[in-house]
């Protein structure tokens, strides 16, 4: 089951904060974050695979709520370098590797 | 040192044509996969290998025929081109069995078809 994003796009001033949502109406097994920049190929961010678990790297950071359906990705004192498409992923049937992507969230960071 | 690499980097053709496309990686990975992505960014998976065996294989057309020489190639060969076609393809990689199962994708190849 594909996983839903939101928002679709975000417009953000440097500094800014944003949170972007990954969702579905079954448990998740994993949840993968990846970030692609324009012309560019995605890039891996993080995985959270129990429920209530948060992880950082950087000034981005994800948690994963207990049930399992849904996840939160932070970007914290947003940078130019932020502006990409985020996708998150999960294990189709719990098969790893068989990753279904949400439809992406298109982030812009402006000066 | 290029990770997972792609060749060509831009394909143009014509309808009904046959073309291919390589992936080579050099990070030791046991499974490779290639990846559609359309004009509306949306990513799919089409297939996965593993060890140069077929273990994920979505409902992508069979015109698409993955080839894996040995587990550091992963070529996909696209028979009667057509226009729905067009997309940017990944090839990525990934290490199985590790807790943190990340896949280090391609630069993509940009496949146009008039």
């Amino acid at each position: 089951q594909q996983p839903v994003q939101s928002p679709q796009a975000v417009i953000l001033r440097e500094g800014e904060d944003a949170v972007i949502n990954c969702s579905s109406s079954k448990a998740l097994y994993s949840v993968h974050w990846y970030r692609q920049k324009h012309g560019e190929a995605p890039v891996f961010l993080m995985i959270l695979l129990k429920g209530g678990e948060q992880k950082g790297h950087e000034k981005i950071s994800a948690s994963f709520n207990e049930k399992k359906q849904q996840s939160s990705l932070y970007l914290t004192a947003s940078q130019l370098s932020y502006s990409g498409t985020y996708f998150c992923g999960t294990e189709k049937g719990g098969s790893q590797g068989n990753l279904i992507f949400g439809k992406g969230t298109k982030l812009s960071v402006k000066p | 040192d290029t990770a997972v690499s792609q060749t060509p980097k831009y394909l143009v053709t014509q309808m009904g044509n046959d073309k291919s496309i390589k992936c080579e990686q050099n990070l030791g990975h046991d499974t490779m996969y290639w990846y559609k992505q359309d004009s509306k960014k949306f990513l799919k998976i089409m297939f996965s290998y593993n060890n140069k065996e077929l273990i994920i294989n979505e409902t992508v057309p069979n015109r698409f025929s993955p080839k894996s020489p040995d587990k550091a190639h992963l070529n996909l060969h696209i028979n009667s081109l057509e226009l729905g076609d067009s997309a940017v393809y990944f090839c990525a990689s990934s290490e199985p069995g590790l807790e943190v199962n990340e896949q280090f994708f391609g630069p993509g190849t940009r496949l146009t078809v008039l």
